[in-house]
């Protein structure tokens, strides 16, 4: 079993509406969470940290449930410009301050006109 | 501006070849890490580094190397032994503490020719 999964989508969204979509992990442990945005043959750029208690960021929602371990992301009112890769990352402590950052696969959002 | 250079941005290998591939950071972040990124597939974790002058193996180091003589520094060299490097490399930088984000440079492609 993968470590942090996602669906792989793509999620064909029309223009205005409203897409959302899980990411499970596996470890426990696991306490901080985020989401990123990557375009096609770019690098990954932060979309927003996840909170315990869910936070908003303009038309994006970002969930934590820590007893069935996933988080969400709900994109509202969706934009062209909203299609891209979402990946979810997971930060794991191992002992040190780091922690270890883990990553999905990353979920395909597509809006059409 | 802040933030994480890499270069150069594409690079073509010959079989049997090393070759190096760059990451500078101005953020004056302590940890520095190298992922690879393979279509379909979560980024992997190379090399990382927390300090310098010190640096940890990744999930998949083997056919990799790393230094780290300068904090803003941690170049990749992507040796012979490594036998598909065909791929999306990605430098990224982060600072003390847990939970705080990581932060990416516009990654390098190679391709073997």
């Amino acid at each position: 079993r993968k470590e942090v999964e996602q669906d792989p989508g793509p999620f064909n969204v029309p223009e205005g509406a409203t897409v959302a979509f899980n990411c499970t992990y596996s470890n426990s442990a696991s306490q901080s969470f985020f989401w990123y945005r990557q375009d096609c043959r770019k690098e990954p750029k932060l979309l927003m940290s996840v909170y315990s208690s869910g936070n908003e960021d303009g038309r994006f929602t970002a969930q934590l449930n820590r007893a069935s371990q996933y988080i969400s992301l709900l994109i509202r009112d969706s934009k062209l410009s909203d299609s891209a890769t979402y990946l979810c990352v997971v930060n794991t402590p191992r002992g040190d301050s780091w922690g270890k950052f883990q990553f999905g696969a990353g979920t395909q959002v597509v809006v059409t006109p | 501006d802040g933030g994480i250079t890499q270069s150069p941005k594409y690079l073509f290998r010959k079989e049997g070849q090393n070759v190096t591939l760059s990451c500078e950071q101005n953020l004056n972040h302590d940890a520095m890490y190298w992922y690879r990124q393979d279509p379909g597939q979560g980024l992997r974790l190379i090399y990382y580094s927390q300090i310098v002058n010190d640096f940890q193996k990744g999930d998949i180091a083997e056919g990799y190397s790393v230094s780290r003589e300068k904090k803003e520094s941690f170049p990749l060299t992507v040796t012979s032994a490594q036998k598909n490097p065909t791929a999306f490399y990605l430098c990224a930088s982060r600072s003390t503490g847990q939970g705080n984000t990581i932060y990416f440079g516009e990654g390098s492609w190679l391709t073997v020719v």
